[in-house]
């Protein structure tokens, strides 16, 4: 079965400064990847998704994850984080099964200081 | 509709009562979720729709929970005989097809007293 682990609860950084929140998944073979954000009493919002092929994936508010087999990772980044970009952030891994059920990682909480 | 559309927003509801959750997909939208989220958790899988019918609903906790998606558009999460631990954010999610991703509704907050 796929699992996702995210090692970071809560990461903390300064308005403009760079952002990279981990995410490493389990899963036998080649899993859909995605990436959400979950703003305080919000629904989650899909940020980027990582299928087949290039393995770096652009998504919307500036963001980009990199898909890397050999570590079992699908790292999100940011050169620079704006203020409302404070929120939780979920990786999630999809099996290519008959239906694609969605397994969500723990979160991250993301604060940023102006 | 534009959206998941997940009604009602809020529900507080006692101990042993029986709540419904409903859910609007985005129209035509055949894939249907339910995903349960506890305080500070990620969001848990309930149940999937194919259509009309349940094709995995291996993700519900226990009998009391139930879902329908009669017609294979609304979908109605149904929950007897609550329990405090029933206490969450049940969230909806439809998907036009197999891995595109879901559109997630913004969610139902149960709390039983």
């Amino acid at each position: 079965a796929q699992s996702v682990t995210q090692p970071d609860i809560h990461i903390t950084v300064s308005e403009g400064a760079s952002l990279e929140l981990r995410c490493n998944y389990s899963y036998g073979a080649t899993p859909y990847l995605f990436w959400y954000v979950q703003s305080p009493g919000q629904g989650l919002q899909l940020l980027l998704k990582y299928f087949s092929g290039d393995t770096l994936v652009q998504g919307i508010k500036g963001f980009e994850a990199e898909f890397k087999r050999s570590q079992s990772s699908f790292n999100l980044r940011k050169p620079s984080v704006h203020w409302s970009d404070a929120a939780e952030y979920f990786c999630a891994v999809g099996a290519k099964t008959s239906y694609d059920q969605v397994i969500f990682g723990p979160g991250t909480s993301l604060s940023v200081i102006p | 509709g534009a959206g998941v559309s997940q009604t009602p927003s809020n529900k507080v509801t006692e101990k042993g009562k029986y709540v419904e959750l409903r859910c609007d997909p985005i129209s035509g939208h055949t894939a249907l979720y339910w995903y349960r989220q506890s305080l500070g958790q990620g969001p848990e899988f309930l149940i999937y729709f194919q259509g009309t019918g349940a094709a995995d609903d291996s993700g519900l906790p226990n009998d009391r929970f139930f879902a329908v998606r009669p017609e294979g558009s609304v979908s109605t999460l149904k929950i007897q005989r609550t329990e405090r631990g029933d206490s969450a954010v049940y969230l909806c999610a439809s998907s036009p097809a197999q891995g595109v991703g879901y559109t997630f509704g913004s969610g139902t907050r149960l709390t039983v007293v």
